[in-house]
């Protein structure tokens, strides 16, 4: 079955722009998570998603960061006035949600490039 | 606040060498524990994982146990080859929270 799938892959953009990126997860997974991996580092926690709702967004870094999953399925990451220091790989993960199904499944991730 | 150390890399080993990467975590509670890879030019998978104490996660050759009493799930491999040349990254959550990353470790065998 089709993975999680990630559009676009690269995103080049300059100072001051807005930039969208779009998350596609498995199919039926209620859970759905933002991480941004700067070069040489982990995977940082943005967004936490169950259905509709954000049920975390306690990593998102300011208020120049949004995000949204309206129908509990695709989700789209929102940058506003985009800085240098947002370059990274954003990646987006899915679950089947819930305490004892936590395995999530990764998307090849969106490389953002802010010039 | 809960996080994940593990070893700095590179490590760099011979074919069939035997391959440990050591993971620690901190954390309240009773976090599930896993271990992800990242090939070069490939998303994350996830390699293996342990849900309580005690549990062994085993994968590809790859073993890592949850153990509580040193809050440790160390990742051992009896022998590497080439193709296990990629990026480890060490992770725990709880109950279907956000994971947290350790930095990676940067594997590279050579035959």
């Amino acid at each position: 079955g089709a993975g999680v799938s990630q559009t676009p892959s690269n995103k080049v953009t300059e100072k001051g722009k807005y930039v969208e990126l779009r998350c596609d997860p498995i199919s039926g997974h209620t859970a759905l998570y933002w991480y941004r991996q700067s070069l040489g580092q982990g995977p940082e926690f943005l967004i936490y998603f169950q259905g509709t709702g954000a049920a975390d967004d306690s990593g998102l870094p300011n208020d120049r960061f949004f995000a949204v999953r309206p129908e509990g399925s695709v989700s789209t990451l929102k940058i506003q006035r985009t800085e240098r220091g947002d370059s990274a790989v954003y990646l987006c993960a899915s679950s089947l949600g819930g305490r004892k199904n936590n395995e999530q499944f990764f998307g090849p991730g969106t490389r953002l490039t802010v010039l | 606040g809960d996080s994940v150390t593990q070893m700095e890399g590179p490590v760099t080993l011979s074919e069939e060498a035997f391959l440990t990467i050591n993971c620690t975590y901190t954390a309240t509670g009773y976090p599930s524990l896993f271990w992800y890879v990242q090939y070069p030019g490939e998303g994350l998978q996830l390699l293996l994982k342990a849900t309580k104490a005690d549990d062994k996660g085993s994968n590809k050759g790859f073993e890592a146990t949850y153990r509580k009493e040193t809050t440790s799930f160390h990742l051992e491999k009896g022998s590497v080859q080439v193709s296990d040349s990629a990026v480890y990254f060490c992770a725990r959550n709880q109950a279907g929270t956000a994971l947290i990353f350790g930095k990676g470790t940067t594997l590279s065998v050579s035959s």
